[in-house]
């Protein structure tokens, strides 16, 4: 079973739709959560980081985590065009950052 | 600009030859990373540095991979003997804490 595991899509969605995209993880140890944004042949971009259970609002965007499950979400509203990219979430055990496969989502204007 | 820098951006090589990339962190970040990413996958932990020494190396990472930031400034990491399945985007990220990292742009190699 993969540390991290990630629906890699792909998903399509009419702009302005609400995106809702997940990760489920196997170690109830992990504390610390992120999402990345990474744009084709560019390197991950940093969106969101939380350590604790509930949600965490920036803008347009929503990171939730529900420990007694091992899900994270991150929730996209008002989604543009430019939002299409790939989505990864990643969790830190110790040193090590571990990334989902991410999903490709895709903004149809 | 005061990003992550990489170089080169996109390296072509044969089969058998050695590669180096070069990783220049975020002013004063004292955490470097490398990381491997192939297409359709996330990124792949390779190894971590903290100020110049290396703590951490994936078990991944055969003898040819070999790693060094010397001065606890800028990293190289190294690729000899390539094969075609070294081909990937290779990333570099930096920080001044552990809850988040900054990516650089990537090298891509692609070996022949």
């Amino acid at each position: 079973q993969k540390e991290v595991e990630q629906d890699p899509g792909p998903l399509s969605v009419p702009e302005g739709a609400i995106v809702s995209l997940n990760c489920t993880y196997s170690n109830s140890a992990f504390q610390y959560f992120m999402w990345y944004r990474q744009y084709s042949r560019k390197g991950p971009e940093l969106l969101m980081y939380t350590y604790s259970s509930g949600n965490k609002e920036d803008g347009r965007f929503t990171a939730q985590v529900d420990k007694s499950s091992k899900y994270i979400s991150l929730f996209i509203r008002d989604s543009q065009p430019s939002d299409s990219a790939t989505y990864l979430c990643a969790i830190r055990r110790t040193y090590k950052y571990i990334f989902g496969t991410g999903t490709r989502l895709k903004v149809l204007a | 600009d005061t990003g992550v820098s990489q170089d080169p951006r996109h390296k072509i090589t044969k089969r058998g030859q050695n590669v180096t990339f070069r990783c220049d962190p975020i002013s004063e970040h004292n955490r470097l990373y490398w990381y491997r990413q192939t297409l359709g996958q996330g990124p792949e932990f390779l190894t971590y540095f903290q100020n110049e020494a290396q703590l951490e190396k994936s078990r991944l990472l055969s003898d040819r991979f070999s790693a060094e930031r010397p001065k606890g400034s800028f990293s190289t990491l190294e690729i000899q003997r390539t094969e075609q399945g070294d081909s990937a985007m290779y990333l570099c990220a930096s920080s001044l804490t552990e809850d988040t990292q900054y990516f650089g742009p990537g090298t891509r190699l692609t070996v022949l």
